[in-house]
């Protein structure tokens, strides 16, 4: 079953505007989350995580994200995008690698590709 | 700070010919990753390693052996290499007890 779900495959804005992906998850227990970031060409690096607490989390590069457990959300926000921003971006949610175990595994959404107008 | 890294960065193989993708990091993580990226599935686990000589099927083991005889060190090995292995193959590493993984650069594995 899919655990992360990411509905844009492709966004494009122009540089300057505010920037929303979606990132939608289903599991039942309190999830930890992730939204990563992938340049091309290189790996992915981690933007935000959520564990628990205030459910508005600040990342680097002026990215934050929020989540909403009645929508079963962690969307990831910028307020005004940057052209070094077009990259594509992963969410991410840790699953238990096998039932009843102790190891856990990321399970990644699909991904968004975002692309920046100058 | 090195942190991860993997060599070689680009790799072409021929079918059945046997090679071996290096992970070093120098962080002292217990748990260390290999995932495959490829257009259309994302990322999936290959095999992981809780720690030295520990290590476990992930979601795509089949035709992968690894191996983990040092902390810093996760080697990935395509035994017999086709052309459904080829790929980029990332690997990654997280500290226990926390849950965020670290990634390396990547491998873009071509096999002919």
């Amino acid at each position: 079953a899919q655990s992360v779900t990411q509905p844009d495959i492709h966004i494009t804005v122009s540089e300057g505007a505010s920037l929303e992906l979606r990132c939608n998850y289903s599991y039942g227990a309190t999830p930890y989350l992730f939204w990563y970031v992938q340049s091309p060409g290189q790996g992915l690096q981690l933007l935000l995580k959520y564990f628990s607490g205030d459910t508005l989390v600040q990342g680097i590069k002026g990215f934050e994200a929020e989540f909403k457990r009645s929508q079963s959300s962690f969307n990831l926000r910028k307020p005004s995008v940057h052209w070094s921003d077009a990259a594509e971006y992963f969410c991410a949610v840790v699953r238990r690698l096998h039932s009843g175990g102790s190891n856990y595994k990321l399970t990644f959404g699909k991904g968004t590709l975002l692309t920046v107008n100058p | 700070d090195a942190g991860i890294t993997q060599s070689p960065r680009y790799k072409i193989t021929e079918t059945g010919r046997q090679v071996t993708l290096m992970c070093h990091q120098t962080w002292s993580h217990s748990y260390m990753f290999w995932y495959r990226q490829d257009l259309g599935h994302g990322l999936r686990l290959i095999y992981y390693s809780a720690a030295a000589d520990i290590t476990d099927k992930g979601e795509v083991p089949d035709g992968y052996v690894v191996s983990r005889s040092k902390t810093e060190n996760f080697p990935l090995t395509l035994e017999s290499a086709t052309r459904s292995q080829t790929s980029v193959y990332f690997c990654a590493s997280r500290s226990h007890p926390t849950y965020e993984q670290y990634f390396g650069p990547g491998t873009r594995l071509t096999v002919t």
